[in-house]
């Protein structure tokens, strides 16, 4: 099992430019959720979703983010436009509700430079 | 205001000597995981223990409940230079059991 994948690693951009990231959860999961992880926030869950569909996006910023999960191995979480407040760590996980309250897997996250 | 809050923030120990980190929470929860994180990766999932439950082992992890303190502690026994990492607790916040709320972490520091 490859486990949770995330594009690209690392992602440096200008304020103003449009950033997609991209995440392949673990085959078979059907829970998909986007994290961010800065040193002031820790890490915060900005969305999720159940079997493509999102659940809940209280988490997300504002409306220059916006996520995506057009089928069952893909997601995208965009943020359009990027601002030098933005930059973080974006982690992407998935889990499985074969078994109730199963662990989330990590992928290895987005380091995300906002300049 | 965070569901987890894990104390110490810090903590530096010499291998061999046994870890314990600490996790509060301040609603009811359905179960409570701790996860590891190595510099530079993801979260990994140690260790979960349902509400119903009072303590649980893994290895050289011992993680214990008490709900009537809202309260978890993790026990690293016998610790290793490879178990320098963060820690955190994760809380669930629905009863789908698949929201989680993460503490701001103990960074454990274990030298050779």
């Amino acid at each position: 099992d490859a486990g949770v994948i995330q594009s690209p690693r690392h992602e440096v951009t200008e304020m103003g430019q449009e950033v997609t990231l991209r995440c392949k959860p673990i085959s078979g999961h059907d829970y998909l959720f986007w994290y961010r992880q800065t040193m002031m926030r820790g890490l915060e869950l900005l969305i999720y979703f159940n079997n493509n569909v999102p659940i809940d996006d209280s988490g997300m910023p504002e409306d220059r983010f916006s996520a995506k999960m057009p089928n069952a191995s893909f997601s995208t979480l965009k943020i359009q436009p990027s601002e030098p407040r933005d930059s973080a760590v974006y982690f992407c996980a998935s889990s499985s509700t074969t078994r109730y309250n199963s662990p989330l897997h990590f992928g290895n996250g987005t380091r995300l430079t906002v300049t | 205001s965070q569901q987890g809050e894990e104390d110490p923030q810090a903590l530096s120990i010499q291998e061999g000597e046994n870890a314990t980190m600490n996790c509060s929470y301040k609603t009811s929860i359905n179960n409570l995981q701790w996860y590891r994180q190595n510099s530079g990766r993801g979260l990994v999932h140690l260790i979960l223990i349902r509400s119903n439950e009072r303590e649980k082992h893994s290895g050289r992890l011992r993680v214990t409940l008490d709900t009537s303190k809202k309260s978890s502690s993790l026990l690293i026994t016998a610790s290793r230079a490879a178990d320098t990492a963060s820690y955190f607790c994760a809380t669930d916040l629905d009863n789908y059991g698949q929201n989680f709320v993460f503490g701001p972490g103990t960074r454990l520091s274990v030298l050779p």
